[in-house]
């Protein structure tokens, strides 16, 4: 099974900061990466997916990269609405799906 | 509107059963790959299950095969996951969730809440 490798497990950065949370795959997994955020006591929402695409009504200071193993999700400007745990997701069209450990940002 | 609603979340005993529904509604469920999700209160996210548009491939994380089975009724645009032998490990808010062919899950129900505990 591919194993979904986040870091960090949580950061501290200020408003206005550039943030960058990344995500390693145990093997390539192409395009087959999302990225998910979770706001406490609430449901995770799907951010960027298929590695870079993002999801209608997400902010554009929100980008995602990557290819094969090594993925990143990039915040160009941190906000107090941003404070939320993410995840990323590697998912294939089939088999088994595997999620990071998260990453916890806090203002 | 897209809404995804779980049910028959509960507290049952180690060894005990339950069986979970996610009705769907605002979209045509027999397109979409229907998926359940659960996360352990305070921890992470762990994908459960997920069934094809029809039903013709079902996969499951290993902690789950042979006691959990999921299964759809697209006539009645709901999914469901029969949850037995359950264990104390398995105490978790499960969602359900929906998933275009090869995309992942952009609809996530609120989630139900099973305990399993004595």
């Amino acid at each position: 099974d591919i194993q979904m490798t986040q870091s960090p497990s949580s950061l501290s950065a200020s408003v206005g900061d550039r943030v960058a949370i990344t995500c390693r795959a145990s093997q390539g997994i192409s395009k087959y990466l999302a990225w998910y955020q979770q706001k406490p006591g609430k449901v995770p929402e799907l951010l960027i997916d298929a590695v870079s695409t993002l999801q209608s009504g997400v902010p554009s200071r929100f980008s995602g990269s990557g290819s094969g193993t090594d993925f990143t999700l990039s915040i160009s400007s941190l906000q107090p609405e941003d404070v939320a745990t993410y995840y990323c997701l590697g998912y294939a069209s089939g088999p088994t799906w595997t999620f990071g450990q998260g990453t916890k940002v806090e203002i | 509107e897209v809404q995804l609603v779980e049910s028959g979340g509960g507290l049952v005993q180690p060894g005990g059963s339950l069986r979970l529904s996610c009705a769907a509604s605002g979209f045509t469920s027999s397109n979409y790959w229907m998926n359940w999700f659960r996360q352990t209160p305070g921890k992470g996210l762990e994908w459960v299950a997920h069934i094809h548009p029809h039903g013709s491939q079902i996969y499951y994380v290993d902690s789950v095969k042979g006691r959990f089975t999921i299964s759809r009724d697209n006539a009645k645009n709901s999914a469901y996951l029969q949850m037995d032998s359950l264990r104390a490990e398995d105490t978790a808010v499960y969602y359900c969730a929906r998933s275009p062919h090869t995309r992942a899950s952009d609809y996530w129900g609120q989630g139900t809440l099973v305990t399993v505990s004595s």
